[in-house]
C-alpha cells in the first residue's frame, strides 16, 4: 500500500477483555515499530521488528502485551486482560531497513472502559 | 537524564519569523536523527532526517547536527500558522539490533499571525 495502515482506527473494549491491533507496513519495509501515546504524552516505545524477529522488545510494559510479525509484513499487537491504563493511541511505523526513515500509520485509539 | 531532551517550550513566534527547535541526546552511539511534526489528534509526520554533521536544508526547513556536542536542531524559516504543531526529535543508534527510535517529549510551536 501507499502508507502504513492500522486497524481498527478506534477500539472500545471492556476491562479484562483481550484486544488485537493490526499494522500493515509499507510494502517492502523490513523494519516495523510499535509505540503508544497516552493523552498529552510523548511516544513510548513498545517493540521493534526486523523481518519477523524482534531484536528489541524492551518497551512492552507487562506480560499482558505481546506482538508478532508474520511473512515479514503484517504485525499484530495483542493486549490480554486489558486495563484502563492501557487506554492510549497505539502507533505503528515502518522503515525500509533499520537505518532508514520511519513512517507512521494513523494509529489505533484504544479505550478501555 | 532522558535519552533525548527537547527545549520544553511552548515556543511562540510571529508569522514570518524563524522558529528554532533544539534537541540533545545522551547516547553517543546514536547515528541518525529525525524531526517529526505532529498535529493535535494526528500521527507523527516525518519532516527531516539527518545522518552527518552539518546542515541539511529542505525548503523552509534546516536540520543541524553536531555529534561532538550531541546536539540536533531544526530551523523553520518564514514560519506560517500552519506550522503550529508539536515537533518531535528522534535518535537512533542503528544496526539490525538497534533500530529503535528514541523520541524526545516534543516542543509545542505556535505561530501567531
Amino acid at each position: 500500500g501507499a502508507g502504513v495502515s492500522q486497524s481498527p482506527s478506534n477500539k472500545v473494549t471492556e476491562k479484562g477483555k483481550d484486544v488485537e491491533l493490526r499494522c500493515d507496513p509499507i510494502s517492502g519495509h523490513t523494519a516495523l515499530y510499535w509505540y503508544r501515546q497516552s493523552l498529552g504524552q510523548g511516544l513510548e516505545f513498545l517493540i521493534y521488528f526486523q523481518g519477523n524477529s524482534a531484536p528489541d522488545k524492551s518497551g512492552l510494559p507487562s506480560d499482558r502485551f505481546s506482538a508478532e510479525r508474520t511473512g515479514g509484513s503484517v504485525s499484530t499487537l495483542t493486549i490480554q486482560r486489558t486495563q484502563q491504563e492501557d487506554s492510549a493511541v497505539y502507533l505503528c511505523a515502518s522503515s525500509l531497513f533499520s537505518e532508514a526513515e520511519a513512517f507512521f500509520g494513523q494509529g489505533t485509539r484504544l479505550t478501555v472502559v | 537524564q532522558k535519552e533525548v531532551e527537547q527545549n520544553s517550550g511552548p515556543l511562540s513566534v510571529p508569522e514570518g519569523a524563524i522558529a528554532s527547535l533544539n534537541c540533545t541526546y545522551s547516547d553517543r552511539g546514536s547515528q541518525s536523527f529525525f524531526w517529526y511534526r505532529q498535529y493535535s489528534g494526528k500521527s507523527p509526520e516525518l519532516i527531516m532526517s539527518i545522518y552527518s554533521n552539518g546542515d541539511k536544508e529542505d525548503g523552509r526547513f534546516t536540520a543541524q547536527l553536531n555529534k561532538a556536542s550531541q546536539y540536533v536542531s531544526l530551523l523553520i524559516r518564514d514560519s506560517q500558522p500552519s506550522d503550529s504543531a508539536t515537533y518531535l526529535c528522534a535518535a537512533r543508534r542503528g544496526g539490525t539490533s538497534y533500530g529503535k527510535l528514541t523520541f524526545g517529549q516534543g516542543t509545542i510551536l505556535t505561530v501567531h499571525p
